[in-house]
C-alpha cells in the first residue's frame, strides 16, 4: 500500500501565482515527519520544508508553507508567488518509526510543476 | 561548508562488471542514506547508516548489493556483478539528529550508472 500519495502527476502554474501540491500520507506512528523536496531538472534534491507530527503550527520557509492538516492526513505544499526557477519536480516524503527502533523514509512519486511565463 | 560528495558523476560499465559508488557526507553529519532514482520505480531507499554502522538494509535489491561505511567520512555502495537493470542514478544524502528533530536530508550530486 502507497503510504506517500501524490496524484498530481504534473501542474502548470501561471508565473507570480500561487500553487498547491497534494500529498497525502498513511501511518500508524504517532510521531513522525513529513517533508517537501524539490528536484530541478539537473538532478540535485534539495530540502524545502519540515512538518513534525507534533508541531502545532503549520511550517513555512519563505514563499513554501505547509498546509498540514493530521486528522486528513495531509500535508500539501503551498508556493507563493511562483517563479520560472520553481519549475521542477517536486516530492513529499514521510519519517516513521519502526517497531525497531528504526526510522522508514517513504518518499511519493513526485509532482512535476511547470512555472509559465 | 562543502555538501555530500558522490563520486564518480557518470559511471558507464558492460554488465558483469564490478562497480564502486562512492559517497563523503557532510561533516558532523550521524546519518547516511543511499537511494537509487528510475523512471520506472521513482526513489527508493536502499540503506541507511546511523554513526557508520547499518540500520536499516531491507531496501538493498540483492545480494550484488553491498554498503560500506567504514568511518564518518566516507560510504561505498558496490554492485558485484552489475546488470543493465541497474541503471540509475545513484543519490547519496546525510542527515544530523541535532537539527530540532527534523534530520532533514542532505543529497548528494548522485552517480548516472548506466551498464551497457
Amino acid at each position: 500500500a502507497q503510504k506517500i500519495t501524490q496524484t498530481q502527476p504534473g501542474m502548470f502554474v501561471q508565473e507570480k501565482e500561487a500553487v498547491t501540491l497534494d500529498c497525502t500520507y498513511d501511518t500508524s506512528d504517532p510521531s513522525y515527519g513529513l517533508f517537501w523536496y524539490k528536484q530541478p531538472s539537473s538532478g540535485e534534491m534539495i530540502f524545502l520544508i519540515y512538518q513534525g507530527s507534533y508541531d502545532q503550527q503549520n511550517a513555512t520557509e519563505g514563499r513554501y508553507s505547509l498546509n498540514f492538516q493530521k486528522a486528513r492526513k495531509s500535508a500539501n505544499l503551498v508556493i507563493s508567488a511562483s517563479q520560472l526557477g520553481d519549475s521542477a519536480m517536486y516530492f513529499c516524503a514521510m519519517r516513521e518509526a519502526r517497531t525497531s527502533g528504526t526510522y522508514k523514509y517513504i518518499f511519493g512519486t513526485g509532482t512535476r510543476l511547470k512555472v509559465l511565463a | 561548508d562543502a555538501g555530500v560528495i558522490q563520486s564518480p558523476r557518470h559511471e558507464v560499465t558492460e554488465m558483469g562488471q564490478e562497480v564502486t559508488l562512492r559517497c563523503k557526507p557532510i561533516s558532523g553529519h550521524d546519518y547516511l542514506f543511499w537511494y537509487r532514482q528510475t523512471m520506472m520505480r521513482g526513489l527508493e531507499l536502499l540503506i541507511y547508516f546511523n554513526n557508520n554502522v547499518p540500520i536499516d538494509d531491507s531496501g538493498m535489491p540483492e545480494d550484488r548489493f553491498s554498503a560500506k561505511m567504514p568511518n564518518a567520512s566516507f560510504s561505498t555502495l558496490k554492485i558485484q556483478p552489475s546488470e543493465p537493470r541497474d541503471s540509475a542514478v545513484y543519490f547519496c544524502a546525510s542527515s544530523s539528529t541535532g537539527r530540532g528533530g527534523r534530520n532533514e536530508q542532505f543529497f548528494g550530486p548522485g552517480t548516472r550508472l548506466t551498464v551497457l
